[in-house]
């Protein structure tokens, strides 16, 4: 596609219930990186993909999250028994290497609300 | 931990004048930064980057300049339009050690004024 899409891009979901967000990355593109940002806060890395490996997911919080990418495309982040703290704007970016003087392309981000 | 700061929140500038914002890193590492922009609703976006090998680097109305023996850079946008009213993120990179991360500052709100 033409850009990196997410969805939904809001999501609106009880405590204790798990969710899934979904990251499009732009085609062709072979590294995909999930970060977060909270309510003030900057950018918090989470996890990237080179193809459909993760060689780095120092940065996911907690073991109630988990991601993967499948045909080096399409990515899921997953974060099972939300708690209020999870809330946050959820933003992927693929490169269409590793990353690249022009560092990544993001998408608008999936804002989700524990409640 | 915050190796990538940002200290100022917000910034408030005068439509026509110079808007400066600046960033501080800690990780003497870092080898590549890059400033990126965000309004509401939407995704960064990136504006300009600088390897650690230049102190400057111009691209139209931005310039970001680089103190390797301070650790700061500063982005300077000159003249500032109202459409540079967003969010600006300070990023940084250790590239040449391999480093497949940005690492993020805090953001500073920038506010252009009629």
């Amino acid at each position: 596609g033409a850009g990196v899409s997410q969805s939904p891009s809001n999501k609106v979901t009880e405590k204790g219930k798990d969710v899934e967000l979904r990251c499009d990355p732009i085609s062709g593109h072979t590294a995909l990186y999930w970060y977060r940002q909270s309510l003030g806060q900057g950018l918090e890395f989470l996890i990237y993909f080179q193809g459909n490996s993760a060689p780095d997911k120092s940065g996911l919080p907690s073991d109630r999250f988990s991601a993967e990418r499948t045909g080096g495309s399409v990515s899921t982040l997953t974060i099972q028994r939300t708690q209020q703290e999870d809330s946050a704007v959820y933003l992927c970016a693929s490169s269409q290497d590793l990353l690249g003087i022009y560092g990544y392309t993001f998408g608008s981000g999936t804002r989700l609300t524990v409640v | 931990d915050q190796q990538v700061k940002q200290n100022s929140p917000s910034l408030s500038v005068q439509e026509g004048r110079i808007s400066i914002l600046n960033c501080d890193y800690t990780n003497s590492m870092f080898d590549y930064f890059l400033w990126y922009k965000k309004y509401p609703a939407e995704g960064p976006t990136f504006l300009i980057s600088i390897s650690s090998i230049k102190d400057k680097n111009e691209d139209g109305r931005f310039t970001v300049f680089l103190n390797k023996s301070a650790k700061h850079l500063s982005l300077h946008i000159v003249p500032s339009q109202p459409g540079d009213s967003a969010v600006y993120f300070c990023a940084a990179s250790a590239i040449n050690q391999g480093a497949q991360k940005l690492v993020f500052g805090q953001g500073t709100r920038l506010t252009i004024n009629p």
